[in-house]
């Protein structure tokens, strides 16, 4: 019964190199969400996917950062010509559904480091 | 800007006390409100959760109470453990929505 899976779980880019980050939600949850922490500090929501859409990314930067959630496969954050402020632990989630009383199921982060 | 946040950013309790973590937030259209637990290079990790037409619930050594008078939420543990000590979110979402709002977190650390 495996969870949200997160890979890699710790990525090292130099600034404008691209940054891949993975997850794979719980068998059968359709809602993908993706969040950025910082260190002592909470998490900060980018953006909402069901499968093949996306439904709210109005936390996400508009320029060098994208997400998808393809039909097969895994949900992808990519963040294009990296910068140092761009260096977090990336964590997504996954749900269910969007009903009220579903809580999220969260990986165990991508910590991302740009030299 | 974030609108759940905490009073303490840290709380050390003796092994074995009742730990009690607040949370303040300001949305009233929130309607559902969950507690997270995050250890070191782990992710966030499900607690409790409470929805706004009740004002407690309890689980398995911990509580959840909801004022919704004044737009407050804490976190009880009951005979606090080493294994209790992380770092504590509430986040708050409403019906309908689906952007989960998560307050700047507590430390928890436990002495033995």
């Amino acid at each position: 019964n495996a969870g949200v899976m997160q890979n890699p779980r710790h990525l090292v880019r130099r600034r404008g190199q691209e940054a891949r980050l993975r997850c794979s939600p719980v068998k059968g949850h359709s809602h993908v969400y993706w969040y950025r922490q910082l260190p002592e500090e909470g998490l900060k929501f980018m953006v909402y996917l069901q499968k093949e859409n996306i439904i709210d990314e109005s936390g996400m930067p508009k320029e060098r950062f994208s997400a998808e959630f393809p039909k097969e496969g895994p949900s992808i954050l990519r963040i294009q010509q990296v910068v140092r402020g761009d260096s977090a632990a990336y964590f997504c989630a996954s749900s269910p559904g969007q009903a009220v009383g579903q809580p999220q199921h969260f990986g165990d982060g991508t910590r991302l480091s740009i030299l | 800007g974030e609108n759940v946040g905490l009073h303490l950013p840290t709380l050390s309790v003796q092994e074995g006390d009742n730990s009690i973590i607040n949370c303040a937030y300001s949305n009233s259209a929130s309607d559902y409100f969950i507690w997270y637990k995050q250890e070191s290079g782990k992710g966030p990790q499900f607690i409790i959760d409470i929805r706004s037409n009740m004002d407690k619930r309890q689980g398995q050594r911990v509580t959840v109470l909801l004022n919704k008078t004044v737009k407050h939420l804490s976190l009880q543990i009951a005979a606090t453990q080493p294994g209790d000590s992380a770092v504590y979110f509430c986040a708050e979402s409403n019906t309908g929505g689906f952007k989960t709002i998560f307050g700047a977190g507590t430390r928890l650390f436990v002495k033995a």
